[in-house]
């Protein structure tokens, strides 16, 4: 049974531009969160997908923007990047849209400069 | 909207000692609760949950928290740590409480540092 795995692991991006995070989730799981975890404070809530679909937002601008794939994979895209995107961002999959049996992956870091 | 509040950003020990993390969050109706363990450039690793039942939850690595109703709080204990604990601890509640598409509410973090 594979882990959560997200790629890349790390990257630097440039204010402006736009950046494609991966999330491959866990074997079964049909689930994918994604989270916001800047220096020094704990993860936020980004949004969630359940069965390719939008299953729950937090509150962050449309210029983040998501997709989860058939096979439920998801990529988080985040458009016109600001310098307080900086941060880990934290793929979690589960098993159902609900957080009793979240995995979270190793993060990516995002630098932007 | 839920929120989560660790009391304290960072706790240093020496090895051996007991320790307490301290986290209290803001419903008054039941929830699911959560710790988890994070260390340095990794992801979070799930330490222990309260979903019902028995308000003690223990850890398989030594670690324990008790769900206190009346308080709001999830407090994590350690009777003797180890540096391999050193690491940054998080709680976290489901919002909303218990049904529906969940997500996990963090609190800021607690940065425990075991010393020799």
């Amino acid at each position: 049974e594979t882990g959560v795995t997200q790629s890349p692991t790390h990257l630097i991006k440039t204010r402006g531009q736009q950046v494609t995070l991966r999330c491959s989730s866990q074997s079964g799981h049909n689930t994918v969160s994604w989270y916001q975890q800047a220096l020094g404070q704990g993860p936020q809530f980004i949004f969630q997908y359940y069965r390719e679909e939008e299953n729950g937002r937090g509150n962050f601008p449309p210029r983040f923007s998501g997709l989860q794939f058939p096979n439920y994979s998801s990529e988080l895209n985040v458009n016109a990047l600001e310098l307080d995107d900086s941060a880990l961002y934290l793929c979690a999959s589960s098993p159902g849209a609900r957080t009793t049996e979240a995995f979270f992956g190793q993060g990516t870091r995002l630098t932007v400069v | 909207a839920q929120s989560v509040t660790q009391l304290d950003s960072q706790v240093p020990v020496f090895e051996e000692a007991p320790v307490e993390l301290r986290c209290n969050y803001s419903s008054s109706v039941s929830v699911y609760l959560f710790w988890y363990v994070q260390y340095p450039n990794q992801g979070l690793q799930l330490l222990l949950k309260y979903l019902s039942g028995s308000t003690l939850v223990e850890s398989i690595n030594g670690f324990e928290a008790e769900f206190n109703k009346s308080q709001t709080s999830f407090h994590l204990r350690k009777p003797s740590v180890h540096i391999s604990d050193t690491a940054e601890y998080f709680c976290a509640v489901s919002d909303p409480p218990l049904g529906g598409s969940e997500k996990l509410v963090f609190g800021k973090g607690t940065k425990l540092t075991v010393n020799p």
